[in-house]
């Protein structure tokens, strides 16, 4: 498996709870990215990551959502205090390098809070 | 302010026939675009790009063309196979601040039909 995989593939979480989501990017890419996508709509940027830093993070949409990459491999999406209005597939993706045109997806985690 | 535009969200195409996907952008800086293809219960897989110095890039039945001075680009599918019914999203990108962001479109459903 050399591609971006995605934990869990499914989340059903009540309003007020805390949830972690995972990505294991492609072995070697140093850049990391996370989507974010509702129904009917694209992908929407949320968080890239160069190395273990969060390099830009100008698309989280509040301070309930924060990201971390501490080795610079697998990252962590967090979502505190979940909101019915935070049920979207979050997509992780990478690169090889942050200049590298092409991103590579993983299948995703559908989140659904209710 | 959606910054990529396609607003088609379906298009059906008889087998072996051209399918032709749109997409109109407002940014201007987006130097490169990007279609990526997506399947139920997968991640966007990517499909073809084209530099914003071109004005059209091929790659066996996919070719997509740009018209910067329409702020219009489309991909067209030729022959068409039932294999490529999916959700196709246009994306531009952008070289801003350290990354390189995508911004995507909503998407087209696109069924071929045999």
């Amino acid at each position: 498996g050399a591609g971006v995989s995605q934990t869990p593939s499914n989340k059903v979480t009540e309003k007020g709870k805390y949830v972690e989501l995972r990505c294991d990017p492609i072995s070697g890419h140093t850049a990391l990215y996370w989507y974010r996508q509702s129904l009917g709509q694209g992908p929407e940027f949320l968080i890239y990551f160069q190395g273990t830093g969060a390099a830009d993070d100008s698309g989280l949409p509040n301070d309930r959502f924060f990201a971390v990459r501490p080795e610079g491999s697998v990252s962590t999406l967090k979502i505190q205090r979940t909101e019915r209005g935070d049920s979207a597939v979050y997509l992780c993706a990478s690169s090889l390098t942050q200049t590298s045109n092409e991103q590579f997806f993983g299948p995703g985690t559908r989140l659904t809070v209710l | 302010d959606q910054q990529v535009k396609q607003n088609s969200p379906s298009l059906s195409v008889q087998e072996g026939r051209i399918s032709i996907l749109n997409c109109d952008y407002t940014n201007s800086m987006f130097d490169y675009f990007l279609w990526y293809k997506k399947y139920p219960a997968e991640g966007p897989t990517f499909l073809i790009s084209i530099s914003s110095i071109k004005d059209k890039n091929e790659d066996g039945r996919f070719t997509v063309f740009l018209n910067k001075s329409a702020k219009h680009l489309s991909l067209h599918i030729v022959p068409s196979q039932p294999g490529d019914s999916a959700v196709y999203f246009c994306a531009g990108e952008s070289p801003g601040g350290s990354a390189r962001q995508l911004t995507f479109g909503s998407g087209t459903q696109l069924t071929v039909l045999p």
